[in-house]
């Protein structure tokens, strides 16, 4: 089946615009997940929703970030006024269930990412 | 603070022999393990898991090892081939943080024909 979509594919853009990214979850999938992963660096968490709710956006680095969901599918992360260090690839993931719910149905699916570049 | 970290940041094998990649993390407290194999220009890709209640799990021509005495994960990957050539992430879970995945830093391994 279809796996986790991310859109666009690549981005540039300049310092001080906003910008939107989209994300497809896994058909079926209740968790949505946002992580960041800079160069050479490891994969940063960001937010994460259930449902339509994000129990946990501690992850976010400033006001500037921000993520919504709708419908329990969709999620669109939005940074505003971007800035050069915002430049980075934005992962999404997806799985059919939260950590301590039901075993192995928190297993997050990522997609192929956004590359984002701020000049 | 929390972590997850890889003792090797690069590791080269031979086409057909066997790689193991180890991985250290710092919370007793974690639930659950994962290995993501990420390849350049594509997102992490799902190897392996294994919850803390075990110490051992087998896949196809990949094992994860858990030893929770000395807070230490492994993936092995029998018969390495040169599209097993990538950086290999373990991630950890607690199941009272719904989702969080903590990442190691990753492990780049490099198959030689």
């Amino acid at each position: 089946g279809a796996g986790v979509s991310q859109s666009p594919s690549n981005k540039v853009t300049e310092k001080g615009k906003d910008v939107e990214l989209r994300c497809d979850p896994i058909s079926g999938h209740t968790a949505l997940y946002w992580y960041r992963q800079s160069l050479g660096q490891g994969l940063e968490f960001l937010i994460y929703f259930q449902g339509n709710s994000a129990p946990d956006k501690s992850g976010l680095p400033s006001d500037r970030f921000s993520a919504e969901r709708t419908g329990g599918s969709v999620s669109t992360l939005t940074i505003q006024r971007t800035q050069q260090e915002d430049s980075a690839v934005y992962l999404c993931a997806s799985s059919l269930g939260l950590a301590g719910e039901n075993p192995y149905q928190e297993t997050q699916y990522f997609g192929p990412g956004t590359r984002l570049l701020v000049l | 603070g929390e972590s997850v970290g890889l003792h090797l940041p690069t590791l080269s094998v031979q086409e057909g022999d066997n790689s193991i990649i180890n991985c250290a993390y710092s919370n007793s407290a974690s639930d659950y393990f994962i290995w993501y194999k990420q390849e350049s220009g594509k997102g992490p890709q799902f190897i392996i898991d294994i919850r803390s209640n075990m110490d051992k799990r087998q896949g196809q021509r990949v094992t994860v090892l858990l030893n929770k005495t000395v807070k230490h994960l492994s993936l092995q990957i029998a018969a390495t081939q040169p599209g097993d050539s990538a950086v290999y992430f373990c991630a950890e879970i607690h199941d009272n943080q719904g989702g969080k995945l903590i990442f190691g830093q990753g492990t780049e391994l490099s198959v030689k024909p």
